[in-house]
């Protein structure tokens, strides 16, 4: 089993739909990243969050430390925003991060 | 902000060619890392560094080894590369526990 699981592996959704990806880890963490890789390779990190919740622009990211689970959400989807997005935890005491395997999504206009 | 910089996007190497794979990043970060990333697997490290010279495996160091001879950079080898090395690589960097910044990648085919 994953220390990182994340679902759904891939989602679909029509432009202007509210999508939500979730992230569950079986470790304790320092901090969680969230991650956005496009088609062609490139990684970007969304955000990094270890209490609360995140905001920039349509997306947000929520974390709670107790139940040890996290969400991106994106409102008003749009095509622009298909890719992969990647859930990576600090575990205490490392720099290494670990990965969840990432949750595909699609939109379509 | 932070540039991480990966010498090729796209590589064809013949089976048993020695292969390098730079990394440079202009931030002044201590941690380096590289990656391996497969459909279905995610992102898997092959090693990680955190200062020059020092160099820590990761899950999956079987058939690569590092180098890291400055501060900025960090260089990936293939000893003798095989086809079950076809894979996309992703150098990454980051300062402590920090926020982590990512290359491009590198889509290595063997052949």
């Amino acid at each position: 089993k994953n220390e990182v699981e994340q679902s759904p592996q891939n989602l679909t959704a029509q432009e202007g739909e509210f999508i939500t990806i979730n992230c569950s880890y079986s470790v304790g963490i320092s901090a969680l990243h969230w991650l956005q890789q496009h088609p062609g390779g490139g990684i970007v990190s969304l955000f990094m969050l270890s209490s609360g919740k995140k905001k920039h622009g349509r997306l947000i990211a929520t974390i709670n430390i107790q139940e040890k689970h996290s969400s991106l959400h994106i409102t008003a989807s749009h095509p622009r925003d298909s890719a992969v997005y990647i859930c990576a935890c600090f575990p205490p005491n490392t720099d290494k991060l670990i990965f969840g395997t990432g949750t595909r999504l699609q939109v379509f206009p | 902000d932070v540039k991480v910089t990966q010498s090729s996007r796209y590589l064809v190497k013949r089976t048993g060619e020695k292969v390098f794979l730079e990394c440079v990043q202009d931030m002044d970060h201590e941690n380096m890392f590289w990656y391996r990333q497969d459909p279905g697997l995610g992102l898997r490290l092959i090693y990680f560094s955190y200062d020059v010279k020092m160099k820590e495996k990761g899950d999956i160091p079987e058939g690569y080894s590092v180098s890291r001879e400055k501060k900025e950079r960090f260089s990936l080898i293939l000893e003798s590369a095989s086809t079950n090395q076809t894979s996309m690589y992703l150098c990454a960097s980051s300062l402590g526990r920090t926020r982590a910044f990512f290359g491009q990648g590198t889509r290595l085919t063997v052949v």
